[in-house]
């Protein structure tokens, strides 16, 4: 089975930086991705990590601990538009069919 | 990244009524479709997994018979709510993987199914 947590809501000032912690149980492991998502929207892709270490782009960073079964999504700088839910979620085993499964994503709040 | 139009953006139908939503590809070849379901704060829940040419793979406790789904081309999944229910108002979100970067999933942008 799989599990996947990261925590329901967080709030954040404007202009600071704020982390994202997400871990993972899987039978078997092939990415993480983290997307972003406004209320009533269709998720965006932010990043996507399948080795251990830190990927960046832009304000935002993704880190992955493959044996500790833990990432993180780092944002900085923050705008009052990345006000939205963050979802982590993990790939399974590589195959023409493997399975994207979400975690119950992270509500950010920026406050002015 | 590759596109993917899902049609309509939103419904509304009576009660007892089938709703089909579409989901295509524009610029790549899907080999694999995805159905999810979100309800009002909270996340994805996959429903099924479909290949193209085959026959699609529920999660447990979806039920089959309700939510048809069909993957008819590379470029094309359908899924089908048939007679549909108040409970089955929801967000329903298809992602799609192939082309030249097989290993993500590109969302379409989503159906807000409302049954009455």
């Amino acid at each position: 089975g799989q599990n996947i947590d990261q925590p329901t809501e967080m709030t954040a000032t404007e202009g600071a930086i704020v982390q994202i912690n997400c871990t993972y149980q899987t039978s078997g492991f092939n990415g993480l991705f983290w997307y972003q998502q406004h209320a009533g929207e269709a998720p965006t892709f932010l990043s996507y990590n399948v080795l251990d270490g830190l990927e960046e782009k832009g304000r935002f960073s993704s880190f992955l601990s493959r044996s500790k079964g833990y990432s993180y999504l780092l944002l900085k700088e923050l705008q009052m538009k990345d006000s939205a839910s963050y979802l982590c979620a993990v790939r399974g085993m590589y195959s023409s069919a493997s399975k994207i499964i979400f975690g119950s994503g992270t509500r950010l709040s920026i406050r002015p | 990244g590759a596109v993917v139009s899902q049609h309509p953006s939103w419904v509304i139908c009576k009660s007892g009524t089938s709703v089909k939503i579409e989901c295509r590809s524009l610029d790549f070849q899907a080999t694999t479709m995805f159905w999810y379901r979100q309800f009002p704060k909270q996340s994805l829940m996959l429903m099924a997994t479909s290949n193209e040419g085959s026959k699609a793979t529920y999660e447990q406790g979806v039920e089959k018979d309700k939510f048809l789904i069909n993957h008819a081309s590379l470029t094309l999944s359908t899924l089908t709510v048939t007679s549909a229910h108040p409970e089955d108002s929801s967000f329903y979100i298809c992602s799609a993987r192939g082309g030249t970067e097989p290993l993500q999933a590109f969302f379409g942008q989503g159906t807000r199914l409302t049954v009455v």
